[in-house]
């Protein structure tokens, strides 16, 4: 149980163009979801929390215009890097909490963004 | 300020060895602990997780971690390490209740030789 997948695994852009990444909780329902951002070899950089239903909180320094994350469904929440330029490439990763389960995170597999 | 140590950037063990990965933490309150691996190019799996209890915390894969409040620490172990265990583990502390924003550390990267 606790599976959450990430659409696209990987994707490669263009300079200038917009992005969606979706995360999804396969088998249970997620009222919480997170975005993390993962430069090599580096750790998780918290970017925002998803609620469904309502407005995304974002970190200290993380542009929520840049990136706009929207949680429409229990199950669903999508991440979109909008005007991606080069320094966006990254790992993004998703996490969801478990309404059973509120204080542990499991986290997908991660999308690889490269922007040329 | 809370943060989280991981002291070992890279550890290379040989097969069938054993293993430690350390992990100390700042926080202002009893934490939640947890550890996880991550293999190259995919996304984080739990290991482990420590709430409340025994200290002594047994997870997936025949890692173990115990919680020691007076070093505020967390330090992962296994008794034989295998060629697969190879992977980067990250040690993260969230809250015991409320908002559950967690906290990462740099992570240990793990080698193991033949």
């Amino acid at each position: 149980g606790a599976v959450v997948s990430q659409h696209p695994s990987w994707v490669i852009c263009k300079s200038g163009t917009s992005v969606k990444i979706e995360c999804r909780s396969l088998d249970f329902q997620a009222t919480t979801m997170f975005w993390y951002r993962q430069f090599p070899k580096q750790s998780l950089m918290l970017m925002a929390t998803s609620n469904e239903g309502s407005k995304a909180t974002y970190e200290q320094g993380v542009e929520k215009d840049k990136f706009l994350i929207n949680h429409a469904s229990l199950t669903l929440s999508t991440l979109t890097v909008t005007s991606a330029h080069p320094e966006d490439s990254s790992f993004y990763i998703c996490s969801a909490l478990t309404s059973t389960d509120v204080q542990t995170q499991y986290f997908g597999p991660g999308t690889r963004l490269l922007v040329l | 300020a809370q943060s989280v140590t991981q002291p070992d950037i890279h550890i290379t063990v040989s097969e069938g060895a054993s293993l430690e990965l350390r992990c100390n933490y700042s926080y202002g309150a009893t934490p939640y602990l947890f550890w996880y691996v991550q293999s190259p190019g995919q996304g984080l799996q739990l290991l482990l997780k420590y709430f409340s209890g025994d200290t002594l915390v047994q997870g997936i894969k025949g890692f173990e971690a115990e919680f020691k409040r007076s070093q505020s620490s967390f330090n992962l172990r296994k008794p034989s390490v295998h060629w697969s265990d190879a992977a980067e583990y990250f040690c993260a502390v969230g809250p015991s209740s409320g908002y559950n924003k967690l906290i990462f550390g740099a992570g240990t990267r793990l080698a193991v030789h033949p």
